[in-house]
């Protein structure tokens, strides 16, 4: 079945440091791959997301790039703030016939000190 | 805002109680989903609700009931419940755009079973 593998942290950065969080899926079919973002006391938010191979997804300074050679859509993002504190959530939805449903990571827990 | 409202955002409540969770979003989605979120394990999908009718039950134990009246609400009904279920319970709903499934969730009820 489908899966997503992310590092599970947590991360600590400085402010203004890179950051990269790891992501890699296994599916069947060509899936979707999204990014969601919970910051503390909220819901899933979505932050990007790609829906074919080479595509690269891209929101508040985020980036992530759909690699389907090595099924990875890892997040960057050059210069981290403070207010980026959250847990960060790969998923994917498969381009079956269940394409409604997500698959999630395990989510990364990122804090950004000042 | 994403548009997806639940209440109440806390809960607490004994293995004796029957208390029902409440989702509403008025973006003319036209599916609904629930997902409990525990610490340290990925998201877990529950139900899902396409048109009003319910299109997965991920093997969710019989004391948690939902229901969908409408396409714009979903209950989630919860009797005789055990500590372990104390988590974080997500309501969502999803839109096509651009040809792929994206999911748009509520800031959850915390629920706590004593």
């Amino acid at each position: 079945g489908d899966s997503v593998t992310q590092m599970e942290g947590p991360v600590t950065l400085s402010e203004e440091a890179f950051l990269t969080i790891n992501c890699t899926y296994t599916a069947t079919g060509y899936p979707s791959l999204f990014w969601y973002v919970q910051y503390p006391g909220e819901g899933l938010q979505l932050l990007l997301k790609a829906t074919k191979a080479d595509d690269k997804g891209s929101n508040k300074g985020f980036e992530a790039t759909y690699r389907k050679e090595t099924t990875s859509f890892h997040l960057e993002k050059g210069s981290v703030q403070v207010s980026d504190s959250a847990v960060y959530f790969c998923a994917l939805s498969d381009s079956g016939g269940s394409n409604y449903k997500l698959t999630f990571g395990k989510g990364t827990l990122l804090t950004v000190n000042p | 805002e994403t548009g997806v409202t639940q209440t109440p955002r806390h809960l607490v409540m004994g293995m004796t109680n029957k208390k029902s969770l409440k989702c509403e979003q008025h973006l003319g989605h036209n599916a609904m989903y629930w997902y409990k979120q525990s610490a340290k394990k990925p998201l877990e999908l529950m139900f899902v609700y396409n048109f009003k009718e319910q299109t997965e039950n991920n093997s969710v134990p019989s004391r948690f009931s939902p229901e969908c009246p409408n396409s714009s609400h979903l209950f989630l009904h919860l009797h005789t419940l055990q500590p372990e279920d104390s988590a974080l319970y997500l309501c969502a709903s999803s839109q096509e755009v651009a040809g792929v499934i994206v999911q748009f969730f509520g800031p959850g009820t915390r629920l706590t079973v004593l």
